[in-house]
């Protein structure tokens, strides 16, 4: 255990579903990512949290919309995907700032029907 | 892009062999790390060298670091079927604020 969680650790849904994933630490950090990793794809940042301020958006489309209410909590809310956004979505945070060591969840895998 | 490149892209050794795993990346770093993921698992961070540094140690792990070639090694010494994974690189550019992976290398340990 790395100190980071996320769920669920499994997710299948519609096209036209509403659902969160949520990520949760109590490492102290200030900074929190999402990535989403592809088969066969390097890893993509999506978003950066700094101290709950969004300091990066990877040109993300606004069907991702990530929340970050807290230094520890992150959610990423996710409405009309489509299939082609099936992967698997890990979240991480570093202290001290972006370029630290990360510390990555276990990761949700999502399956867009 | 100063994306990392890992090569080669898939290694498949004998237990106990030792095992390199390359990395090239395209501009100037402040570190440079080495990640391990378990099959659809999360990354684990392995090791870290900054740019000043040419080689570090972590139990058997050895990384080396050369910014003139813009490169870097990770060697595993004597392997075991439970190094299995995919490891990855991963660089921050100087004055950005976050890191960049490579595609990664699907290290596999026969037994």
């Amino acid at each position: 255990e790395t100190g980071v969680t996320q769920t669920p650790r499994h997710l299948v849904m519609g096209m036209t579903n509403k659902k969160s994933l949520k990520c949760e630490q109590h490492l102290g950090h200030n900074a929190m990512y999402w990535y989403k990793q592809s088969a066969k794809k390097p890893l993509e940042l999506m978003f950066v949290y700094n101290f709950k301020e969004q300091t990066e958006n990877n040109s993300v489309p606004s069907r991702f919309s990530p929340e970050c209410p807290n230094s520890s909590h992150l959610f990423l809310h996710l409405h009309t995907l489509q299939p082609e956004d099936s992967a698997l979505y890990l979240c991480a945070s570093s202290g001290g700032g972006s370029y630290n060591e990360q510390f990555f969840g276990p990761g949700t895998r999502l399956t867009v029907l | 892009s100063q994306q990392g490149e890992e090569d080669p892209q898939a290694l498949s050794i004998q237990e106990g062999e030792n095992a390199t795993m390359n990395c090239s990346y395209k501009t100037s770093i402040n570190n440079l790390q080495w990640y391990r993921q378990n099959s659809g698992r999360g990354l684990v961070h392995l090791i870290l060298i900054r740019s000043n540094e040419r080689e570090k140690h972590s139990g058997r792990l050895r990384v080396t670091l050369d910014t003139s070639k813009k490169s870097s090694s990770l060697l595993i010494t004597a392997s075991r079927a439970a190094d299995t994974a995919s490891y990855f690189c991963a660089t921050d550019a100087a004055g950005a604020q976050k890191l960049v992976f490579g595609q990664g290398t699907r290290l596999t340990i026969n037994p």
